[in-house]
């Protein structure tokens, strides 16, 4: 069965500017996180959605946002970006989560801001 | 505050030996905690989990010690085969809200 999908794989933007990451979970999966990955942060938690609903938030500034759809589907939104938003953004999935089989990754998306 | 610590970046082992991954983490509320791996250019991938109601997990030639006095666990591969190097982050999950650390390198020697 096909993985977890990121669109795009890398995207280069400038400061100010806004951007729009998709993900398209693994079938079936409702659960769909988003996480920010930096060489000097590993990996950091945003949020989390669950049947369309965000039911966990991390510890971002709200310029910081996303959306599920009712096909599961994410997005994740960044707007007024800073250069120290580059990173590499993932998305991991899940059927049900909270019973510790753990979340499939997509490959991320690569953002540049400059 | 990093609720999930992994003290050492870096780590080299012998192929054929063990390797011995180690975890920190200062919430008591976590209810199961998981080691992913990471290549270059991928998105982690799952190893192991362990419940906190448990002190051990096997799956093949990983196993997973949960210490939950000291707050700490491990995660041992043996034996170290070249395909284990790697990024591996430990995380802990709390209401489907996971941390993770922030990653140790495993190389593994020839």
């Amino acid at each position: 069965k096909a993985g977890v999908t990121q669109t795009p794989r890398y995207l280069i933007k400038t400061r100010g500017q806004q951007v729009t990451l998709s993900c398209s979970p693994i079938s079936g999966h409702r659960s769909v996180s988003w996480y920010q990955q930096t060489p000097g942060q590993g990996l950091q938690f945003l949020f989390e959605y669950f049947s369309e609903t965000q039911r966990n938030k991390g510890n971002f500034p709200g310029r910081f946002s996303g959306r599920q759809f009712s096909n599961s589907r994410s997005e994740m939104n960044v707007s007024t970006l800073e250069l120290g938003d580059s990173a590499l953004y993932l998305c991991a999935s899940s059927a049900d989560p909270g019973i510790g089989e753990g979340y499939t990754f997509g490959s991320g998306t690569r953002l540049t801001v400059v | 505050d990093q609720q999930v610590k992994q003290n050492s970046p870096s780590l080299s082992v012998q192929e054929g030996r063990i390797s011995i991954l180690n975890c920190d983490y200062t919430n008591s509320m976590f209810d199961y905690f998981l080691w992913y791996k990471k290549y270059p250019a991928e998105g982690p991938t799952f190893l192991i989990s362990i419940s906190s109601i448990k002190d051990k997990n096997e799956d093949g030639r990983f196993t997973v010690f949960l210490n939950k006095s000291a707050k700490h666990l491990s995660l041992h591969i043996v034996p170290s085969q070249p395909g284990d190097s790697a990024v591996y982050f430990c995380a802990a999950d709390r209401d489907d809200k996971i941390i993770f650390g922030k990653g140790t390198r495993l190389h593994i020697l020839p």
